[in-house]
């Protein structure tokens, strides 16, 4: 099991650009969340999908959005990049959290670096 | 907005000394709490989620409690080794709302055992 992967690992773009992120899920999960870890911060709730919708979302602009596929891997897409958007990015799998002992399993992140 | 502290924010024993660290979270609305651990360059590593009061976990050398009545967990670990460095993550999830499927992380204890 390759567990939950992430892709770029590293990733560097100017300020007004946009950026896409990907994400796989651990084998047998159908839901995605995604976290940004400022330097300095524990991570934030960006948004979660799940059966390819956005099921629920923390306090990011709009500018933040996502997209889940039919094979529940995941993209986070940021538009007009501010340098404030440079962070890591989380991603993280579960099987559906209606569970209370449902356990988010995270992949390594991708660096976000905004010039 | 919900607060999530970690106490102390890092701290360095000798190989052998055993420690121990203190989540606080909110005590109303009380789903699960998780504790990670997150070596350097990995991926956050669940360790333990606790939903009742007075849960205890243990997993190896490491071990938590959890008072849900007045909002806090501990994390324990009995002599500690250069592989427990690390930075360790508790996160709440809320009962309901806002907090139902997300994550509020702490920012984090970095713990460095010294050999």
């Amino acid at each position: 099991d390759a567990g939950v992967t992430q892709s770029p690992t590293h990733l560097i773009k100017t300020r007004g650009q946009q950026v896409t992120l990907r994400c796989s899920p651990k084998s047998g999960h159908d839901t995605v969340s995604w976290y940004q870890q400022a330097l300095g911060q524990g991570p934030q709730f960006i948004f979660q999908y799940y059966e390819e919708e956005e099921r629920q979302r923390g306090n990011f602009p709009d500018r933040f959005s996502g997209h889940q596929f039919p094979n529940y891997s995941s993209e986070l897409n940021v538009n007009a990049l501010l340098l404030g958007d440079s962070a890591l990015y989380l991603c993280a799998s579960s099987q559906d959290l209606r569970s209370s002992t449902d356990t988010q399993y995270f992949g390594p992140g991708t660096r976000l670096t905004v010039l | 907005i919900l607060n999530v502290e970690q106490s102390p924010q890092s701290l360095h024993v000798q190989e052998g000394d055993s420690t121990n660290f203190t989540c606080s979270f909110p005590s109303s609305n009380f789903y699960a709490l998780h504790w990670y651990r997150w070596e350097t360059a990995k991926s956050p590593e669940a360790l333990f989620v606790m939903t009742l009061n007075g849960d205890e976990k243990k997993k190896g050398r490491i071990s938590a409690t959890l008072n849900t009545k007045e909002g806090y967990s501990y994390l324990y670990i009995k002599g500690s080794q250069p592989e427990d460095s690390a930075t360790y993550l508790c996160a709440f999830r809320g009962y309901s709302g806002a907090g139902s499927y997300q994550l509020t992380f702490g920012k984090g204890t970095k713990l460095s055992v010294i050999p």
